[in-house]
């Protein structure tokens, strides 16, 4: 069963403005962290922002903010202010301890994101 | 000053020919791991390691070995390379295996086999 769902494969956000990328999960473990991950065409594969399951706040990082509902299984990433820049495939991932570690990343399909002027 | 680095970049080919892919990084992290990114973009692990010893091993063909001399690098060998075998390969690291709060990927290898 697949752990990790974007259910979005492409938006597209005007300049300036606020976007949200879907990511929900699935797991028993309790304790577990989610990643996000952008991909700009270059290829390269760029950390931008983290939550573990038993962080109270959401974690914000700078222009990027993690919208958090565990009840939910949801870890939704919330880009403001996009900028043309943003234009990239991003990747939202899941690290659990089922496997009997807890350094395993495991990935969603990705959601194309498009910055528009 | 590259935290993780790949090489090669590109890596163009025959079906049956073996071929490496070294990496490494300099922060000084303890695991080191290898995705695979197919052409649709989607990226699965296939092995970690942590501290030069094994730790995981996905269900990945033993065409495929990966090699960690020193906990600073993680080479990736394949025998026998077959079409399916295109793809990105990426190298990463993090911290520790319990505690990686984020991992730090390299640029990627493109390997095309034809």
């Amino acid at each position: 069963a697949q752990k990790i769902t974007q259910t979005q494969p492409g938006m597209f956000v005007q300049e300036k403005e606020a976007v949200t990328l879907d990511c929900t999960y699935d797991t028993s473990d309790p304790s577990y962290g989610l990643f996000w991950y952008k991909q700009p065409s270059s290829g390269e594969m760029i950390f931008l922002i983290y939550q573990g399951s038993y962080d109270q706040q959401n974690a914000t990082e700078g222009r990027y903010s993690l919208n958090f509902q565990k009840a939910r299984k949801s870890a939704n990433l919330v880009i403001s202010a996009s900028q043309l820049g943003d234009s990239a495939m991003y990747f939202c991932a899941m690290r659990d301890s089922l496997t009997g570690t807890a350094s395993k990343l495991t990935f969603g399909t990705g959601t194309r994101l498009q910055v528009t002027l | 000053d590259t935290a993780v680095s790949q090489t090669p970049k590109y890596l163009v080919t025959q079906m049956g020919n073996d071929k490496s892919i070294k990496c490494e990084q300099n922060l000084g992290h303890d695991t080191m791991y290898w995705y695979k990114q197919d052409s649709k973009k989607f990226l699965k692990i296939m092995f970690s390691y942590n501290n030069k010893e094994l730790i995981i091993n996905e269900t990945v063909p033993n065409r495929f070995s990966p090699k960690s001399p020193d906990k600073a690098h993680l080479n990736l060998h394949i025998n026998s390379l077959e079409l399916g075998d295109s793809a990105v390969y990426f190298c990463a690291s993090s911290q520790d295996i319990h505690r990686s709060y984020e991992q730090y990927f390299g640029p990627g290898t493109r390997l095309t086999v034809t």
